[in-house]
């Protein structure tokens, strides 16, 4: 089935661990993109990859890094995980990087910090 | 600063029609999306807008004015499988999606 897969579906995490959200498209979409969102708050943009080999920064990239090292796939690490991390995280992709393309979402993971 | 403001949450009757706001400020303008959220679940596109007028598609419309900065979302024939978020993006100057908070539609029989 075409589309985005993410995992883990949920986890709980100790404050000062390395997490890594995975993140898988097979629609062969050149941009991927990360995103966190809060109550209250829109989705706020954490790292994006217009293209494999490519990454750079949201709104919000303190205490995130990525890596694209295909086209298929954009993990997201936290190197030492803190409880204001605790969100609902979002992989997305869309077509073209820099361009207007409509945005795909994956299921999501909700991450909670202790 | 780049700012999206859509309402926090309204209330309809189900066979009824609502409008959902959102005005926006952005660094440049390359279109307008509108997403459905439904609790628990990942967005889903609805529609984008990058010139002045209605776009209709089904139960659902959205219009843009640009010289405004406004947009909204029409839903017609009100279902309660309507009942979700609906979030409104505007696309930056760098091709950057910048989100408001969302507005919860509940739907009553």
């Amino acid at each position: 089935i075409a589309g985005i897969t993410q995992a883990p579906t949920s986890q709980i995490l100790a404050a000062g661990r390395r997490m890594t959200l995975r993140c898988t498209q097979d629609m062969r979409h050149n941009a991927m993109y990360w995103y966190r969102q809060d109550l209250g708050l829109g989705l706020r943009l954490i790292h994006y990859s217009n293209t494999a080999g490519t990454t750079g920064k949201g709104e919000v990239p303190d205490g995130y890094s990525v890596s694209r090292a295909n086209t298929d796939d954009f993990p997201l690490t936290l190197a030492s995980a803190v409880p204001s991390q605790t969100s609902v995280y979002f992989c997305a992709s869309s077509g073209l990087g820099g361009g207007t393309d409509t945005q795909y979402f994956g299921p999501g993971t909700r991450l909670t910090v202790l | 600063g780049q700012n999206i403001d859509q309402p926090t949450e309204m209330t309809a009757t189900e066979g009824a029609i609502v409008q959902i706001n959102c005005t926006y400020q952005t660094s440049g303008f390359n279109g307008l999306f509108w997403y459905q959220q439904h609790a628990g679940e990942a967005p889903t596109f609805l529609s984008y807008n990058v010139l002045d007028g209605l776009e209709e598609k089904g139960r659902f419309s959205s219009f843009l004015s640009r010289s405004k900065g406004y947009s909204y979302l029409l839903l017609k024939e009100l279902q309660m499988k309507d009942s979700a978020s609906y979030l409104c993006a505007a696309m930056d100057s760098n091709y950057q999606l910048i989100w408001g908070a969302g507005t919860k539609l509940i739907i009553k029989p």
